[in-house]
């Protein structure tokens, strides 16, 4: 079955350091997402990505956070300067495109556990 | 301000026996529900989708119901196992155009006990 491939699994930076953290979505899915769960909270929305660029994006994503899909495989999130409060388990999901596909296929990565010290 | 509550927030059931979690929401427009599985550390994964029209989807043990009038879903797990001890999380979509933005609950923590 076709996965979201997440890397690293966990990360560890310290406060104010730049952070990139990588996914490799589903090969035929078009639309691209970052969600984030901090430990004991729920998963909040950060970002979906389409067509090359963001289609809607959270409060949460202010200018520290920028998305990018550098070739036809990767999507990226960066943090430019990370805070003890972007300490949090990120992953990714892709997900069909919705007009064309009648199951709503939505896949989340196991996600990057990302330590803020 | 999209939201989704779930009752109850924890669960302790032996094992073989059934339960019932239920979830409430208030998200438009409304695209679809979702019941996913989340184990500890990992990503969520898909246990049934359901769209405004439908009112009921089996995934095996799982049996997910949506009153799309009242905004209430539940999901009934039977015959419980062991391997069932996780957070199920109740998910809405909408779909403004931009994909599909999900909002998640806070989950019900299953623990399934011999």
């Amino acid at each position: 079955e076709p996965e979201v491939t997440q890397t690293p699994s966990h990360q560890v930076t310290q406060m104010g350091q730049e952070v990139i953290l990588r996914c490799v979505p589903i090969s035929n899915h078009l639309y691209f997402y970052w969600y984030r769960q901090i430990l004991g909270q729920k998963v909040e929305f950060l970002v979906s990505f389409y067509n090359n660029e963001i289609s809607e994006k959270s409060e949460i994503f202010d200018d520290q956070f920028s998305v990018e899909r550098p070739d036809g495989s990767n999507f990226t999130l960066k943090i430019r300067s990370t805070k003890l409060e972007d300490s949090a388990m990120y992953f990714c999901a892709s997900s069909e495109a919705l007009r064309a596909s009648a199951n709503y296929g939505y896949t989340f990565g196991s996600g990057t556990r990302l330590t803020v010290v | 301000k999209n939201q989704v509550e779930q009752s109850p927030q924890s669960l302790i059931i032996l094992e073989g026996k059934n339960c019932t979690l239920q979830c409430n929401y208030t998200v438009s427009p409304f695209s679809n529900l979702r019941w996913y599985k989340q184990d500890t550390g990992r990503g969520p994964v898909s246990l049934t989708i359901m769209t405004f029209s439908e009112n009921t989807k089996s995934n095996g043990r799982y049996t997910a119901t949506l009153d799309a009038d009242t905004k209430q879903s539940s999901l009934h797990i039977t015959a419980s196992q062991l391997s069932d001890s996780a957070s199920y999380i109740c998910v809405v979509s909408d779909f403004t155009g931009g994909g599909n933005k999900l909002t998640f609950g806070t989950g019900t923590q299953l623990k399934v006990e011999l």
